[in-house]
């Protein structure tokens, strides 16, 4: 059985780095067609995707140039885990963010499997 | 980035009727379409890829159809459990963008 699980702070301040860790199970992003990545929610608005990295560690960032330059995400696959980091938060960054996997070679962006999300508010 | 646009917005139908959403891209994204459902507090769930494929698992009164540019989600036979938000997405190029979502709700 696959399952995602993200993990981070609830509750960060504004202009600090939030760092989310995706634990994931039942598959390895060692084996070739694997991807994970991070899309986020905000509340009542629609999903919107954030960064994406595959099992030959490449790795894609959103284009919003608001978030490009702040987002990092990287893997341990010893660990099965995927992190994302984001500097300087804001609050328009509150969402629920979740890590999902895409397992179709030739479909990088269908998500398969998500993980349950975790809610991140950003306030002082 | 290509834009997606989910119509309606919101629909409101009855168990067992059959109920179509159209989702369009602001450019031709062949059939790199996927169609998911998320219920309220939950994670999204994969219902349909490559703009007529069925996921695993998936009920098969969830089809989907299009190419290029146009394409719709039908349900037929609403069940109670098929009341949810539903939202598009292309996979054509990066970034993967989604459609706003299309909530169904029981008339």
């Amino acid at each position: 059985q696959v399952t995602l699980k993200e993990s981070g702070p609830a509750l960060v301040k504004p202009t600090q780095t939030l760092t989310l860790t995706c634990t994931f199970s039942g598959f390895s992003l060692t084996t070739s067609g694997m991807r994970a990545t991070w899309i986020r929610q905000p509340p009542g608005k629609a999903l919107e995707w954030l960064a994406r990295i595959d099992w030959d560690d490449r790795k894609y960032y959103s284009s919003s140039t608001s978030l490009k330059t702040r987002l990092t995400i990287s893997k341990d696959t010893s660990k099965n885990q995927v992190v994302l980091t984001m500097t300087n938060m804001d609050p328009v960054d509150t969402a629920t963010y979740y890590c999902a996997r895409s397992s179709i070679a030739a479909r990088p962006y269908v998500f398969d499997i998500w993980g349950q999300g975790t809610m991140v508010t950003v306030s002082s | 980035d290509i834009q997606m646009t989910q119509s309606p917005s919101s629909l409101s139908a009855s168990v067992g009727d059959r109920v179509t959403i159209t989702c369009r891209a602001s450019q031709s994204i062949s059939s790199y379409l996927n169609w998911y459902q998320q219920k309220p507090g939950k994670a999204p769930s994969l219902l349909i890829y490559a703009a007529s494929s069925l996921q695993s698992g998936v009920p098969s009164r969830f089809s989907g159809s299009g190419s290029g540019t146009d394409f719709t989600l039908t349900i037929s036979g609403l069940q109670p459990e098929d009341f949810a938000t539903y939202c598009c997405q292309q996979g054509f190029s990066t970034p993967p963008t989604f459609g706003q979502g299309t909530r169904l709700e029981i008339k």
